[in-house]
């Protein structure tokens, strides 16, 4: 079945400094979806990538998926404290019987 | 417009009975999705209704099992709880399904098995 690898599982970061976490597929991939969980919350949609080399941005938010669609990035510049939560990537296999395949998500500390 | 609505919000269970959970998706989504979130296995995709009919299933046993109504709500059971059904159930609508487009995720339901 589909496998989907994110990294680090952990992170704590001085506020003002960059976060990256990354989602590595076993298999191509149809799209792939972001989303943050806040302490407590719920999962939240970030963003959805489906073109290779796709490269989207939102605020100091940036999102890539790799060329051979099996790969995807998440990486925050200046990282402020209201982006504590962890970032989930949520992946969605190609071909006819399609699945999605979350990422054990990477948890998100910003110490002020 | 209101948002995603699961009930009940806790539930404390005994081995062996069974539970039904409740999702009523944004209205005028016609997708809805169930996840099981443990702090051990994470999140991981129960099944995926869309306009009544079962589109998606991830790898549970056949203990799991759901349905959707007419107006899109949603329910999951679960027969013969054990102890490793302990989690949070989630669910998520969308317009054009989980795998496709923007969901939106309910509260959760926090299942307890004694």
């Amino acid at each position: 079945g589909q496998q989907v690898m994110q990294i680090p599982q952990y992170q704590h970061v001085q506020e003002g400094e960059d976060f990256t976490t990354y989602c590595n597929s076993s298999t191509t991939l149809s799209n792939i979806q972001w989303y943050k969980q806040r302490p407590g919350g719920h999962p939240v949609f970030l963003i959805q990538l489906v073109k290779s080399g796709e490269v989207k941005k939102q605020k100091r938010l940036t999102f890539q998926f790799g060329e051979a669609k099996k790969n995807s990035s998440l990486h925050i510049t200046a990282t402020q404290t209201t982006d504590v939560g962890t970032y989930f990537c949520a992946a969605v296999s190609s071909g006819s019987a399609r699945q999605l395949t979350f990422g054990s998500g990477t948890q998100l500390t910003v110490l002020p | 417009k209101a948002g995603v609505t699961q009930t009940p919000r806790y539930l404390i269970k005994t081995r062996g009975q069974q539970v039904t959970l409740s999702c009523s998706p944004i209205s005028g989504h016609r997708s809805v999705s169930w996840y099981q979130q443990t702090p051990g296995q994470g999140l991981q995709f129960l099944f995926e209704y869309f306009s009544e009919t079962q589109r998606n299933k991830g790898n549970f046993p056949g203990r799991f099992s759901g349905r959707q109504f007419s107006n899109s709500r949603s329910e999951m059971n679960v027969s013969t709880l054990e102890l490793g059904d302990s989690a949070l159930y989630l669910c998520a609508s969308s317009w054009g399904g989980q795998m496709n487009t923007e969901a939106f995720f309910g509260q959760g339901t926090r299942l307890t098995v004694v």
